[in-house]
């Protein structure tokens, strides 16, 4: 993987139901993996920051996994409400300076 | 300030005009970058700086485009003879530039070429 990447590109989800995505980046020269959650009309806001290979964190209904090794990490959203409705960012950053690199987001629709 | 400000907010003009945005970032925030978004299109990266310096602008889609930064403070992108494919949102986004420090986002830049 030389880019950070976020599959799938959309995703829509009936009300209630559970869902997760992924993001894959480079797992060389690893520092830290970050999750921004952007709803329309406003500008995209951190959700979560991970360092270490095993790292699980939780805001709420909506947590994340981080892999190192294989470079992934999986975005969770439990039993989804039409406000999870945004776009989800993922973005890797080296060690070395701190270059944020996104992904090209998941777009999230969760349906009433 | 508080946060990342931008303006204009919104910005229309014509086709072969220029035009330029400006980033306030978070005072203190060495890292800045600039993102666009176009209609159904995910997060595009521009540029980014570290201090004054652009240590990767792989991003400007094309020699119209280039941006500055001064007194490792506000930011300008300027877009030269604009074209309608350059309509997006423009973000400006800061961060302390320490490994694993957040980036914090502008509410953006609505440019559209008429």
């Amino acid at each position: 993987i030389l880019n950070v990447e976020q599959s799938p590109q959309s995703l829509h989800v009936q009300e209630g139901d559970s869902t997760n995505f992924t993001c894959s980046f480079p797992s060389s020269n690893f520092y830290a993996l970050h999750w921004y959650r952007w709803e329309t009309a406003k500008s995209p806001e951190a959700l979560f920051v991970m360092t270490l290979n095993g790292d699980e964190k939780k805001k709420g209904r909506i947590s994340a996994t981080l892999n190192t090794k294989e470079g992934y990490s999986y975005l969770y959203i439990k039993g989804s409400q039409p406000e999870d409705s945004a776009t989800y960012l993922c973005a890797s950053g080296g060690a070395a300076g701190n270059k944020l690199t996104f992904g090209g987001g998941t777009r999230v629709l969760v349906k009433p | 300030g508080a946060g990342v400000s931008q303006s204009p907010s919104n910005k229309v003009t014509e086709k072969g005009k220029d035009v330029e945005l400006r980033c306030d970032p978070i005072s203190g925030h060495t890292a800045l970058y600039w993102y666009r978004q176009r209609l159904g299109q995910g997060l595009e990266f521009l540029i980014y700086f570290q201090g004054n310096s652009a240590p990767d602008k792989s991003g400007l889609p094309s020699d119209r485009f280039s941006a500055e930064r001064t007194g490792e403070s506000v930011s300008t992108l300027t877009i030269q003879r604009t074209q309608q494919e350059d309509s997006a949102v423009y973000l400006c986004a800061s961060s302390m530039g320490l490994p694993g420090a957040e980036a914090f986002f502008g509410q953006g830049t609505r440019l559209t070429v008429v």
